[in-house]
């Protein structure tokens, strides 16, 4: 079973209609992030959550929220989709420290959203 | 000017051939340095990390030089199954796990 789990695996929705991405992870690790992945702009950092009571805003926030329900489960929301959202989505685990092992992040499979 | 720079290529070479790929970043406050591998469709996963002293890892070699702010990655004898894109990505100092990716060199190896 993979480690990182990412539901859906493609969505094809119309503007302002209201979509969740979800992340699951058995890896037991309590860093949890949320990318997209455009075409000439490579991963961009959304949100990113280091436990469950602490949330951050990565560097393209804006028309998206998360929720960390549990240390294994981190959501994506978009309130209301628009056609710039589409993309690929991927979630991302790392264990925490400073040092190099806390780093390397583990990624889910990804969920292509498309956006009409 | 991007945080982390890659010449996005297509680099087509022949199995066998010995190729590499440039990266250069832009905050002097980078602490850590990785390459990941991204084939078609699917998730990036870590390649190799990159120490100052530069390390290999097989048919991988990964420098660093920090006074230029550039890395590298050099493939030796070429595989087919090395065909994917690699991604520089770096940690800067005081963001714990936190990286920045490049957009990624793609890699093309062919009979």
């Amino acid at each position: 079973d993979a480690d990182v789990t990412q539901t859906p695996r493609n969505r094809i929705t119309k503007t302002g209609k209201r979509i969740m991405l979800e992340c699951s992870q058995t890896k037991g690790h309590d860093r949890m992030y949320w990318y997209r992945q455009d075409p000439g702009l490579g991963l961009r950092l959304i949100y990113y959550s280091f436990d469950v009571k602490d949330i951050n805003k990565g560097e393209i926030s804006d028309g998206y929220s998360v929720s960390r329900q549990a240390q294994a489960k981190f959501s994506l929301s978009l309130e209301s989709a628009i056609p710039n959202q589409t993309a690929l989505y991927f979630c991302a685990t790392s264990d925490s420290g400073l040092d190099r092992a806390g780093n390397e992040q583990f990624f889910g499979p990804g969920t292509r959203l498309t956006v009409l | 000017r991007k945080e982390v720079e890659q010449d996005p290529g297509p680099f087509n070479v022949p199995e066998g051939a010995t190729v590499a790929f440039n990266c250069t970043y832009s905050n002097s406050a980078s602490q850590s340095f990785f390459w990941y591998r991204q084939d078609c469709r699917k998730e990036p996963k870590l390649l190799m990390s990159v120490y100052s002293s530069g390390n290999e890892d097989g048919r991988f070699t990964a420098q660093l030089n920090r006074a230029s702010q550039y890395i590298s990655l050099l493939i030796r004898d070429s595989k087919l199954s090395d065909s994917a894109t690699y991604l520089c990505v770096v940690n800067y100092a005081g963001t714990a796990s936190k990286l920045t990716f490049g957009t990624g060199t793609r890699l093309q190896v062919t009979l």
